[in-house]
């Protein structure tokens, strides 16, 4: 089981910086760090992804500890479309399956 | 981008019927596909993969018989919950993966889910 551990809700004001955290102590080498979030009623929505280094894309960045034991997904400015279940997932060579826990609720205070 | 459709987004049906649900990549071939289940306020769980032009593989727990998935093109495969019960009432989702294999290193991409409540 691909583990990952996420606190349960975050909340965050309106325009400000958000760092969510993921510790995923037992991944290999080869794992990918994968970043999804869902919306109430909607299917899960692609974040962002990385192996070692950092990665930022016009969503997110993501930070990846040097040790690759942990890693932070950061939200620039928080905006109240993104209130969210957050998922960070670790993605296995040779499986293709992702497999969710139960991720981090983001709350957006205006 | 690569997009993932799903449909009907909601469906009623009656205890006994069967239901079938469509997920289709619009834009990119997907020779896998996955299908998730997920009840209110719980996290996604994964039933089956659904391969093309193979049978599908389901997570353990899931019957297959009840779950009958068909994947008969690079883009189209079907959920159909045979015999609805009560409790089959659920949040079905449908995702792929755009890429060549290795593919565990690329984004999944999801349907917009099918909230099927079973009277």
């Amino acid at each position: 089981d691909a583990k990952t551990t996420q606190p349960n809700s975050m909340e965050s004001n309106e325009e400000e910086p958000v760092h969510l955290p993921c510790n995923h102590s037992t991944i290999s080498g080869t794992d990918y760090i994968h970043w999804y979030r869902q919306l109430p009623s909607q299917g899960p929505e692609y974040v962002i992804h990385g192996l070692t280094s950092n990665v930022n894309n016009r969503m997110a960045s993501l930070a990846i500890a040097e040790d690759r034991k942990s890693s932070t997904l950061i939200l620039h400015r928080a905006t109240l479309r993104d209130a969210a279940v957050y998922y960070c997932i670790r993605s296995q060579f040779g499986n293709e399956k992702l497999t969710f826990g139960t991720g981090t609720r983001l709350t957006i205070i205006p | 981008g690569a997009v993932v459709s799903q449909h009907p987004s909601r469906v009623i049906c009656k205890s006994g019927t069967s239901v079938k649900i469509e997920c289709r990549s619009l834009d990119f071939q997907a020779t896998t596909m996955f299908w998730y289940r997920q009840f209110p306020k719980k996290s996604l769980m994964l039933m089956a993969t659904s391969n093309e032009g193979s049978k599908a593989t389901y997570e353990q727990g899931v019957e297959k018989d009840k779950f009958l998935i068909n994947h008969a093109s690079l883009t189209l495969s079907t959920l159909t919950v045979t015999s609805a019960h009560p409790e089959d009432s659920s949040f079905y989702i449908c995702s792929a993966r755009q890429g060549k294999w290795p593919s565990y290193n690329s984004p999944l991409h999801f349907g917009n889910g099918t909230r099927l409540t079973v009277t």
